[in-house]
């Protein structure tokens, strides 16, 4: 296992565009997370999920963003009639869902709306 | 007010010299975590801790519960510890975690 994976690396894409990331998960953790990173801070949830459900969706997560996990491995996030405002880092994050175990990070999407 | 603020949010120091950089919630927390981010955006994970102190190589993080206060040490810096260094808890109440806005670390040769 490679870690968490995410693609594509880089996003640059014309207002009023959609968009979507994806992000594979270390295969055993049942937890995956979404982020949301604008220059000079620190990440923000946006949402996550639990096997294929969906537990929990920031107020960052606008009718535009919609993610999902459809089996429970990989995820996707996607975002309809892109803003400038969306442009950003998104992380992906997936943990074993315990108490004990951290999480392990993507390297991220960079995306870029001009 | 954030629920997770750190200190200093930028940080230049000579190779070698001792580094801490603080970490304050407000929060009921099951675990904090500190995390190191390169340019580029990937997210290293370099401590989980609930009580203590742990270290690695020239790592020590600590955390006092009681003042819901986090340190993170680096002894003998040098210029690849050059990254941000993030604060992030998992409260009580959640899985997700909630960050601190980061520290810019730059060390020089």
């Amino acid at each position: 296992d490679t870690g968490v994976s995410q693609n594509p690396r880089h996003k640059i894409t014309k207002r009023g565009q959609n968009v979507t990331f994806r992000c594979d998960p270390i295969s055993e953790h049942n937890r995956l997370y979404w982020y949301r990173q604008t220059l000079g801070q620190g990440p923000e949830f946006l949402t996550y999920f639990q096997n294929e459900a969906q537990l929990e969706k920031s107020r960052l997560l606008s009718d535009r963003f919609s993610a999902e996990r459809p089996k429970g491995s990989f995820s996707t996030l996607e975002i309809q009639r892109t803003e400038q405002g969306d442009s950003a880092m998104y992380l992906c994050a997936s943990s074993l869902g315990s108490f004990y175990y951290g999480y392990t990070f993507g390297s991220g999407t960079r995306l870029t709306v001009v | 007010k954030n629920e997770v603020e750190q200190s200093p949010q930028n940080l230049t120091a000579q190779e070698g010299e001792f580094i801490t950089i603080n970490c304050s919630y407000s929060v009921g927390i099951s675990a904090l975590h500190w995390l190191q981010q390169h340019p580029g955006g990937g997210i290293v994970s370099l401590f989980m801790l609930s009580s203590g102190k742990k270290k690695h190589g020239r790592l020590i993080a600590t955390i006092n519960i009681q003042e819901k206060h986090s340190s993170l040490h680096i002894t003998a810096s040098h210029p690849r510890d050059s990254a941000v260094y993030i604060c992030a808890v998992r409260k009580t109440s959640g899985s997700r975690l909630t960050f601190g806005e980061g520290t810019q670390l730059t060390v020089n040769p």
